[in-house]
């Protein structure tokens, strides 16, 4: 059974702490990306990832890193230097010049 | 600056009714736009994918148009019902880039019965 999975659905973080937001697939797709969602608004796009061992930043990498170790893994961590992390995340996949498939996303709050 | 724009505001429609949502673009050449479903808590589905060589494409009850000169889709759902009801996103590939996609900030349609 194909598909995206994120852990944990949701998370609570404490001021100055680092978490990490787990993604992995199974679809064999190369391409895998994070995205955060505020409330009302569209999808913005943290960092990205071609292929295994490289990754790009998107438009809004800082305070966060990713690591692409694995094809089917792409962790995000939210470091301390996020000032305003609490927000719906959400990890996607796809092969070249297509659709992304998402995951059920993660809902971040800070404490 | 690039810009995409959908829909601010929520669209009601009644149930049976076309419902009629609009993206438009600033500032970007995109080779393909996307349409996504996302319902609350959820993430974003895909629905349908048109190039810029494509005019128009069909699946089922949904149609998507693409205009590259006036720099706007329009997606439609035809016979509407309440399960239509969610957050329907747009976004752009952009062109010469990786498989980035640019989203639009989505429209909410409420389908009443």
């Amino acid at each position: 059974d194909g598909g995206i999975t994120q852990s944990p659905k949701y998370l609570f973080r404490k001021e100055g702490q680092n978490v990490t937001l787990s993604c992995e697939q199974n679809l064999n797709h190369d391409a895998m990306y994070w995205y955060r969602q505020d409330p009302g608004q569209g999808l913005r796009l943290i960092y990205y990832s071609q292929i295994v061992n490289d990754f790009q930043k998107g438009d809004i990498a800082e305070g966060y890193s990713v690591s692409r170790e694995k094809k089917e893994s792409f962790p995000l961590t939210v470091t301390s230097a996020q000032k305003n992390p609490t927000a719906f995340y959400l990890c996607a996949s796809s092969i070249a010049r297509a659709e992304q498939f998402f995951g059920p996303g993660t809902r971040l709050t800070v404490l | 600056s690039q810009k995409i724009e959908q829909n601010s505001e929520a669209l009601n429609i009644q149930e049976g009714k076309t419902a009629t949502l609009t993206c438009n673009y600033t500032n970007y050449s995109p080779a393909y736009l996307q349409w996504y479903r996302q319902d609350p808590g959820r993430g974003p589905v895909f629905l349908l994918l048109i190039r810029e060589n494509e005019k128009e494409k069909r699946k089922e009850r949904l149609k998507v148009t693409f205009d590259t000169t006036l720099k706007q889709s329009l997606f439609h759902i035809t016979a509407s019902q309440p399960a239509d009801s969610a957050t329907y996103l747009c976004a752009l590939d952009i062109r010469g880039a990786t498989n980035k996609l640019i989203f639009g900030t989505g429209t909410l349609l409420a389908v009443q019965p």
